[in-house]
């Protein structure tokens, strides 16, 4: 067990609908990042973010949007969503910023319907 | 070029073989490589983390690290069934902690 818990394990929703998921980071870890996989792209970054502010972005698109609050859990929002939106999306964790590995939860697996 | 290319396989080995698993990344700055291995339906767990070149071993797994060559090798010795899973190499590449990964080379080890 990674420690980093994510909630919900399954979500179907219709396109167009928004969601929401949710990620709790491993006891002590500053640091929470989205990742987004799907059987052609691989895993790919999404956002990071350190205590709160945003620090680095990847390929997120302007429909999609995360923040990370002050108890360190973190949120991404996904909207106007379209078939191929449908992914496993993954939380991770580290204690810093630079170089450090990363933990992963079991991810969410979205299916757009 | 993509930043991290790793084969995809699959790759089917008998139990105890020697497995070889490689990734080639495209920026000679790169100093942090690691080794991550996934099951089916959970999340990416960290194997090794190596720094720079060399070898790091743990139990029957070696991490590899050719600079020169922008070469990165997971090395599995005596490999189980259990051992059956998808390995990612994966290289911060980027501001902050961004973690680059490879594609992802499928492995199944047989009885």
């Amino acid at each position: 067990d990674s420690g980093v818990t994510q909630t919900p394990k399954h979500l179907i929703t219709a396109t167009g609908q928004r969601v929401t998921l949710r990620c709790s980071p491993r006891s002590g870890d500053l640091s929470v990042y989205w990742y987004q996989q799907s059987l052609d792209q691989g895993l790919q970054f999404l956002i990071q973010y350190y205590n709160g502010e945003e620090r680095a972005k990847g390929n997120i698109l302007e429909r999609f949007s995360a923040q990370q609050f002050p108890d360190l859990h973190s949120e991404l929002n996904l909207s106007s969503l379209e078939l191929g939106d449908s992914a496993l999306y993954f939380c991770a964790s580290s204690v810093g910023q630079a170089a450090s590995p990363l933990h992963f939860g079991n991810g969410t697996r979205l299916t757009v319907t | 070029q993509k930043e991290v290319e790793q084969d995809p396989g699959p790759l089917s080995v008998p139990e105890g073989a020697i497995v070889s698993l490689n990734c080639t990344y495209s920026n000679s700055a790169f100093q942090y490589f690691m080794w991550y291995r996934q099951y089916s339906r959970k999340g990416p767990e960290l194997l090794m983390y190596t720094y720079s070149s060399g070898n790091k071993e743990d139990g029957r797994f070696t991490a590899q690290v050719d600079k020169s060559s922008k070469y990165i090798s997971l090395f599995i010795r005596d490999s189980q069934p259990s051992d059956s899973a998808t390995y990612l190499c994966a290289i911060p590449t980027g501001g902050g902690n961004k973690l680059t990964f490879g594609t992802g080379t499928q492995l199944k080890v047989e009885l």
